[in-house]
């Protein structure tokens, strides 16, 4: 089976453009979080999605936005880049009921 | 701050021997806890967990313990091979905050030929 994928792997960015960052959670998995990791850094809570519904918010501006789909897929959202953004945004999904997330190899964004 | 922290940032370890790798939380409301490696340029892949109702659990060659009086988890990897060199991350979770995992900074564990 497949495990979570997001796409694109890599990107690029110039300050105060918007970037849109997919997820596709492990096949029956109906959760999907958002996690930002910047270098050298443990990852840190963004937004949990569940039956497309948001249900929890880490402490990130309102820049970041969310949503999750029919297919429980999901995107992530980002205005107005600032050089502070660019980081590997990883996407972890679970299964409803069970607490273990697993995770996508992530997308690294670059902002100059 | 984050109240998830690891003690020591680099643990090398020779090859065959066993690893431990120590992890201090600091709310004494998580219930879940859980261990993750993370490999350069990849994203965290899950080892073990384990709730609060329990002390320790074990997988195939990872043992985590869980003391929750002073707070504190540790991994343990039987016989390490060069192949669990990576970056560990233990993570909690705050009891009622979905899935919310908090992590800690890091250690990482080289294991030397």
């Amino acid at each position: 089976d497949a495990g979570v994928t997001q796409s694109p792997t890599h990107l690029i960015k110039t300050r105060g453009q918007h970037v849109t960052l997919r997820c596709s959670p492990i096949s029956g998995h109906k959760s999907v979080s958002w996690y930002q990791q910047v270098l050298g850094q443990g990852p840190q809570f963004i937004f949990q999605y569940y039956e497309k519904e948001e249900r929890g918010r880490g402490n990130f501006p309102d820049r970041f936005s969310a949503r999750q789909f029919p297919n429980y897929s999901s995107e992530l959202n980002v205005n107005a880049l600032l050089l502070g953004d660019s980081a590997l945004y990883l996407c972890a999904s679970s299964f409803a009921g069970q607490e273990t997330q697993y995770f996508g190899p992530g997308t690294r964004l670059l902002v100059l | 701050g984050e109240s998830v922290g690891l003690h020591l940032p680099t643990l090398s370890v020779q090859e065959g021997d066993n690893s431990i790798i120590n992890c201090a939380y600091s709310n004494s409301a998580s219930d879940y806890f859980i261990w993750y490696k993370q490999e350069s340029g990849k994203g965290p892949q899950f080892i073990i967990d384990i709730r609060s109702n329990m002390d320790k659990r074990q997988g195939q060659r990872v043992t985590v313990l869980l003391n929750k009086t002073v707070k504190h988890l540790s991994l343990q990897i039987a016989a390490t091979q060069p192949g669990d060199s990576a970056v560990y991350f233990c993570a909690e979770r705050f009891s009622g905050s979905a899935r919310q995992l908090t992590f800690g900074s890091g250690t990482q564990l080289t294991v030397l030929p």
